[in-house]
């Protein structure tokens, strides 16, 4: 059971807009910034989006992040064939002592 | 060009010891915290814990406290992953990143794989 909630599945044909919700509570999400994460099937996760809704450089502007209260989403813009993948939020939980905690992944499917 | 290079892949057996490594290239290696993320076969990631090289302040996710130890060697640029004694449920791919609020760097990955 993840702490940040995402939907297990979305998917989209070529040029359609997919978003993906990740929901959270005040000690994450509500109090910290959230990151994106994408992975493609055999490789390392990549940073997508950072402090909610920056891309790093060489990420496509198709992607943009957003973040409201508890809950936060990712959208991709223009699908493409290539941004078939995993993606994961996360972000810092003051819980516990603190420590990073992950949603449990979107698989974005391109029809 | 920031570099996280991961060791090899690991077969080992339940109740041995394990020690897996990140070197890293291509920035102030102790300037910024390193962090390891499981992902077990077919699922999610998940936070282990993060050490900063330059005073090896060390933090674990609740989960894996105990379980393993995160060190570092500043003089090989070196982060660490170690276990005592393995479980079979341990196998997983292991990723150490780089951590600037954010995993901004990631190494390939190393899968380790507990089976009697």
């Amino acid at each position: 059971q993840s702490v940040l909630t995402q939907p297990p599945s979305a998917s989209g044909t070529p040029g359609q807009t997919v978003t993906i919700s990740c929901s959270g509570t005040s000690s994450n999400i509500g109090s910290n910034t959230v990151n994106w994460y994408q992975q493609v099937p055999g490789a390392a996760p990549k940073l997508l989006i950072f402090s909610n809704d920056w891309r790093p450089s060489g990420v496509p502007d198709r992607f943009s992040g957003s973040k409201s209260g508890t809950s936060a989403s990712l959208a991709i813009s223009g699908l493409q064939s290539e941004d078939e993948a995993d993606y994961y939020c996360s972000s810092w939980d003051d819980s516990q002592n603190g420590r990073v905690v992950f949603g449990g992944g979107t698989r974005v499917t391109v029809l | 060009e920031v570099q996280l290079v991961q060791s090899g892949a690991e077969v080992k057996k339940p109740g041995e010891s394990l020690k897996i490594s990140c070197k890293a290239s291509g920035y102030t290696f102790t300037t910024y915290w390193i962090g390891w993320v499981r992902q077990m076969p077919g699922k999610g990631l998940e936070w282990v814990g993060i050490i900063y090289p330059a005073d090896s302040d060390t933090r674990y996710s609740p989960s894996f406290q105990g379980q393993v130890t995160i060190s570092v060697d500043k003089s090989l640029n070196t982060a660490y992953l170690q276990w005592s004694s393995l479980k079979a449920s341990d196998t997983a791919i292991y990723y150490c990143a780089r951590d600037y609020d954010s995993f901004d760097f990631w190494g390939q990955g190393t899968l380790v794989t507990v089976s009697s």
